[in-house]
């Protein structure tokens, strides 16, 4: 079975200073995809950015790095030069290559970014 | 409009009456995905559908009914609402001709059942 952890529930950062969100996960499948999801107080989930298991480069995307270390497991989001407009819950998410690609979610972290 | 919509944003009903959550994308994906996002529980699974007239039940189907006779829609309904379905409700969408499967997520559904 798949789980993903996120063991920070809130976050604290200055603006444009950088921020690390931890993420692990636990798979015993060797292809399996990795993301990170964006829900302002909106309320809309907005996709971030995608990193495949067998990618040797991590992901960016402007902002947003994926730090993949595939030995520990681990899967942490990368924001620099943070925004006000960063201040939302962040999720981290998998899912495997087989079968029917339903993704396991964590549970979130709450960034709050001040001026 | 282009994406994935949501209708009504917003919904109020009685305990014990049928209402039907709505879900439409444009980009002919082949899946699409029912959440609910309750505080403490994060988002959960209720059905999802790998493609018009397959759907399947995720973690917690009980009392929903989902259909998807057309690839865009896949609408969610519940038979008799009770107050323990008063939650937000996404729907999503994926596909990737790269294999990443990224989901795109509705604005929600912010149900209320009294």
């Amino acid at each position: 079975a798949q789980k993903i952890t996120q063991t920070q529930p809130g976050m604290f950062v200055q603006e444009k200073e950088a921020v690390t969100l931890d993420c692990t996960y636990d798979t015993s499948d060797q292809s399996y995809g990795l993301f990170w999801y964006k829900q302002p107080s909106s309320g809309e989930m907005i996709f971030l950015i995608y990193q495949g298991s067998y990618d040797e480069q991590n992901a960016t995307e402007g902002r947003y790095s994926l730090n993949f270390q595939k030995a520990r497991k681990s899967a942490n989001l990368v924001i620099s030069a943070s925004q006000l407009g960063d201040s939302a819950m962040y999720f981290c998410a998998m899912r495997n290559s087989g079968g029917s690609y339903i993704p396991t979610f964590g549970r979130g972290t709450s960034l709050i970014v001040h001026p | 409009d282009a994406g994935i919509t949501q209708s009504p944003r917003y919904k109020i009903t009685e305990t014990g009456r049928q209402v039907t959550l709505m879900c439409h994308q444009t980009w002919s994906h082949s899946y699409m995905f029912w959440y609910r996002q309750d505080l403490g529980h994060g988002l959960r699974l209720i059905y999802y559908s790998a493609a018009a007239d397959i759907t399947d039940k995720g973690e917690v189907p009980d009392g929903y009914v989902v259909s998807r006779s057309k690839t865009e829609n896949f609408p969610l309904t519940l038979e008799s609402a009770t107050r323990s379905q008063t939650s937000v409700y996404f729907c999503a969408s994926s596909e990737s001709a790269t294999g990443g499967y990224e989901q795109y997520f509705g604005p929600g559904t912010r149900l209320t059942v009294t």
